[in-house]
Order: C-alpha cells, then structure tokens, then sequence
C-alpha cells in the first residue's frame, strides 16, 4: 500500500478562484481528516469525516467545505481564494473514528494564492 | 475551547545530552495526547500517545493532569532524532472529534 495519496503535489490559483484538493486514504480506512498548515504553524483542523458524514470541523469559514464518498476518498472544496488560504493541505487516514485511532498522514498538496 | 502549547520553537542539543520537549495543554474533558514528528523530508508520522504508555526510538511522554503537560523526553539524545515534533491533543465526546496540535518544536542534534 501506498499510503495516503494526495493530488495534485502542487498548485497556483488566484484570489477568488475555487480549488478541490483530493485524498485516497489508505486501503481499509474509513476516516478522513483534512488539515490547513501555514508555514512555521502546526497543522490546524478543518474536518473529519467518516462514513461519508462530518464528525469533527475546526473553525473555518463556510468557504471550506468537505465530502467523502463511497470508496472513502475525500475531497477539499475551498471557494473565494484569499492569500491567505496559501497552505499545505494535509489528509490523514485512520481506520475509524474517535479516540484511539491512529491517523496516517499523507504527503499534501501544497497551495499558493496569488 | 481545547489549546495546546508549545513554549519553544527550536531546541538545540549536544548528542547524547538530555531531551525534554515541553507541552501544556488546555481542555476541560478528558483528553487524547500525541507526539507527531515530521523527520526531513517525510511526512508527519505518529511517534507516541498517551493511552498506550509505551517508549518509541527512547521517547517517552507523561500525561500530567495536575500541571495539563505531556512532555515528551529522551536521556540522551541521538542524531537521527534531529526533527520537528508535534503535541498534539484529541477531544470531543462521542465520534464527534476535534484535533489541536502546537506550533511545534524544532529539535536539533548537534554532533
């Protein structure tokens, strides 16, 4: 196995453009969790879904939105780009939810807002 | 609201010398605390939690409830464990989970 895959490993988009990030969480997985990192930050939490429904969102706008689908892939929908959406954005894996899960991070995809 | 800090952003260390990587954190339930490292290059990798109470590469880490820390130590340090390192927290009730992790500190091993 792979790992957590996340595509694309790069992107430049403009202010006000929409972006969709994806993630393919390891084989066997069904939780993911998506998280922002600036850099010199710690990754900071925008979402957990699991099952195909939300179980965790951090505090971020209505402009960040998730979803995942019925083989477990996940994607990040962020609309009306700000510079300072300009991030790596993370996906991290795990076999279930809730405590004791341990979570897989995968590689992330690096955005820049110009 | 859940927090966790982490005082220091670099920690310089002689080999072989002591290793103690502060972290205080800030929660009113009962908390889930991991230690995520991110050696160069690779990606962010679990190192330890709390519940499992195990030694990983000669790190360990207690949850201290009194003081809120889950400071992270090694007796003597070793090159490879040049990193950044993660305190991170989990809370929430039910499946309904958030995760909070520190600024980080950048621990650096000098030969």
């Amino acid at each position: 196995d792979a790992g957590v895959t996340q595509s694309p490993t790069h992107l430049i988009k403009t202010r006000g453009q929409h972006v969709t990030l994806r993630c393919s969480p390891i084989s066997g997985h069904k939780s993911v969790s998506w998280y922002q990192q600036v850099l010199g930050q710690g990754p900071q939490f925008i979402f957990q879904y699991y099952e195909k429904e939300e179980r965790g969102r951090g505090n971020f706008p209505d402009r960040f939105s998730a979803r995942q689908f019925p083989n477990y892939s996940s994607e990040l929908n962020v609309n009306a780009l700000l510079l300072g959406d300009s991030a790596l954005y993370l996906c991290a894996s795990s076999l279930g939810s809730g405590r004791s899960y341990e979570q897989y991070f995968g590689p992330g995809t690096r955005l820049t807002v110009t | 609201a859940q927090r966790v800090t982490q005082p220091e952003k670099l920690l310089s260390v002689f080999k072989g010398a002591p290793v103690e990587l502060k972290c205080n954190y800030s929660y009113s339930g009962s908390p889930e605390l991991f230690w995520y490292v991110q050696y160069s290059r690779q990606r962010l990798q679990l190192l330890l939690r709390h519940i499992s109470r195990e030694s990983i590469k000669g790190f360990t880490a207690d949850l201290n409830k009194g003081e809120t820390s889950f400071h992270l130590k090694k007796p003597f340090a070793q090159e490879e464990d040049s990193a950044m390192y993660y305190c991170a927290l989990r809370g929430g009730s039910g499946g309904y989970q958030k995760v909070t992790f520190g600024i980080g500190t950048k621990l650096q091993v000098i030969p």
